[in-house]
């Protein structure tokens, strides 16, 4: 069985540009939920995604969204990246929304 | 918010039981209390949790209080490997409706001393 991975483990960009991050769910998972870790802080929810639609949502602008394909992996896109969105970008798969999350390692965004 | 309460730091001597503890005073009848722990910069990891009664694992032992307003995850022989930030956090149930997005705080930094 494995684990929750994401994709690419490390990413530079400039402000303003656009991002696209990875994760595929543990095997029998079918919902992924996504946070974002500023440094020092502890991880901020960002949205949840069951059945290839967005099942709930945290403070996050509109310029954060994602997508859900029917092997239940998921992607998260930034638009318009700001300084502040540098930070470890996690995702947890889980048997269902209100089930138990496992993380993956994380993806490290930094915006230059 | 945070609903929990966690001291910021502890230290803990190798091969002794860590007990960290956490206050959830306004916790609601159907919240569970889960904990998770995060060694540097890796994706937090799941530990236990738990609704009123004790529970234990693998990893961990989960004590809750009879008002369920405070809990203590009790590591019992712990290892260097366990350096890293503590979560305590409450959230729903299962089969509560909605989803669970886990909240986190700022956790407990426990510090395993050879």
């Amino acid at each position: 069985e494995t684990g929750v991975t994401q994709s690419p483990t490390h990413l530079i960009k400039t402000r303003g540009q656009q991002v696209t991050l990875r994760c595929s769910s543990q095997s029998g998972h079918n919902t992924v939920s996504w946070y974002q870790q500023a440094l020092g802080q502890g991880p901020q929810f960002i949205f949840q995604y069951y059945r290839e639609e967005e099942n709930g949502r945290g403070n996050f602008p509109p310029r954060f969204s994602g997508l859900q394909f029917p092997n239940y992996s998921s992607e998260l896109n930034v638009n318009a990246l700001e300084l502040d969105d540098s930070a470890l970008y996690l995702c947890a798969s889980s048997f269902g929304p209100q089930e138990t999350q496992y993380f993956g390692p994380g993806t490290r965004l930094t915006v230059l | 918010d945070a609903k929990t309460t966690q001291p910021p730091s502890m230290d803990c001597a190798e091969g002794r039981a860590a007990n960290l503890p956490c206050n959830h005073s306004t916790i609601s009848g159907n919240e569970y209390v889960y904990w998770y722990r995060q060694i540097h910069s890796q994706g937090p990891q799941y530990i236990i949790h738990g609704l009123k009664n004790n529970e234990t694992n693998e990893m961990a032992s989960l004590i809750i209080t009879e008002d369920r307003k405070s809990s203590t995850l009790i590591l019992p022989h712990a290892t260097l490997r366990d350096t890293a930030v503590y979560y305590c956090i409450v959230d729903t149930a299962p089969d509560s409706g909605g989803y669970q997005k886990v909240t986190f705080g700022t956790g407990t930094k426990l510090q395993v001393i050879p």
